[in-house]
């Protein structure tokens, strides 16, 4: 089955660290875009970083850019996000997303296509 | 950063209704726009790529339409199903950036 199931979420002290990852079983996953995308309590979606296919482009928002990293293997059909130096803000549901490409006519336009359940993690003491 | 913005924050509607749902970024970002439903406690589902484009399996009575900063999501007769948060996301650049979402509730 197509599926993203993420996993790690947890309650972790202010200034801890914590790795999520992200099982992609059912599609080739070398062949996407992946995504993460948190959502604080009661708030709205925010886009947290992404990775190419090969690990070789990565992006991140501003707001965590220096303290995650995101990283794959491809062999595990798998995504991580590293999370150092949290931060009581960092407290989310977060979701792992797969990033297509969607091409019309020579222009290629990408969206999130398949997502995860969910892993809450919550930065408190 | 590109901003989202989108109104209404909220709406209250029927079953059988037509509602649109208005996404505005702060510089323009072409065609480069989906829209993403969410149910209470679930994953973001997408409904829309390419402002207009409907995703697989998504029902005809959504739509979308616009360019550059002005983009709007219509769905045209309102089942009970599709009482959920609404969010617009830019896909044109980096940081990618969400719209505040609009929750479309039953009066």
């Amino acid at each position: 089955e197509v599926q993203l199931v993420e996993s790690g979420g947890s309650l972790v002290q202010p200034g801890g660290s914590l790795r999520l990852s992200c099982a992609a079983p059912g599609f080739t996953f070398s062949n996407f875009w992946m995504t993460w995308v948190r959502q604080a309590p009661g708030k709205g979606l925010q886009w947290v970083a992404n990775i190419k296919q090969d690990g070789s482009e990565k992006y991140y928002a501003d707001s965590v850019k220096g303290r995650f990293t995101i990283s794959r293997d491809n062999a595990k059909n798998s995504l991580y996000l590293q999370m150092d130096s949290l931060r009581a803000e960092d407290t989310a549901v977060y979701y792992c997303a797969r990033d297509r490409d969607y091409y019309k006519s020579i222009i290629a336009y990408d969206a999130f296509d398949l997502w995860g359940q969910g892993t809450k993690v919550t930065v408190s003491s | 950063a590109i901003q989202m913005t989108q109104s209404p924050s909220s709406l209250s509607a029927s079953v059988g209704d037509s509602v649109t749902i208005t996404c505005r970024a702060s510089q323009g970002v072409r065609r480069d726009l989906g829209w993403y439903q969410q149910k209470a406690g679930k994953a973001p589902k997408l409904l829309i790529y390419a402002a207009s484009t409907l995703q697989s399996g998504v029902p005809s009575r959504f739509s979308g339409s616009g360019s550059g900063t002005d983009f709007t999501l219509t769905i045209s007769s309102l089942q009970p199903e599709d009482f959920a948060t609404y969010y617009c996301l830019q896909d044109y650049s980096y940081p990618r950036t969400f719209g505040p979402g609009t929750k479309v509730e039953v009066k």
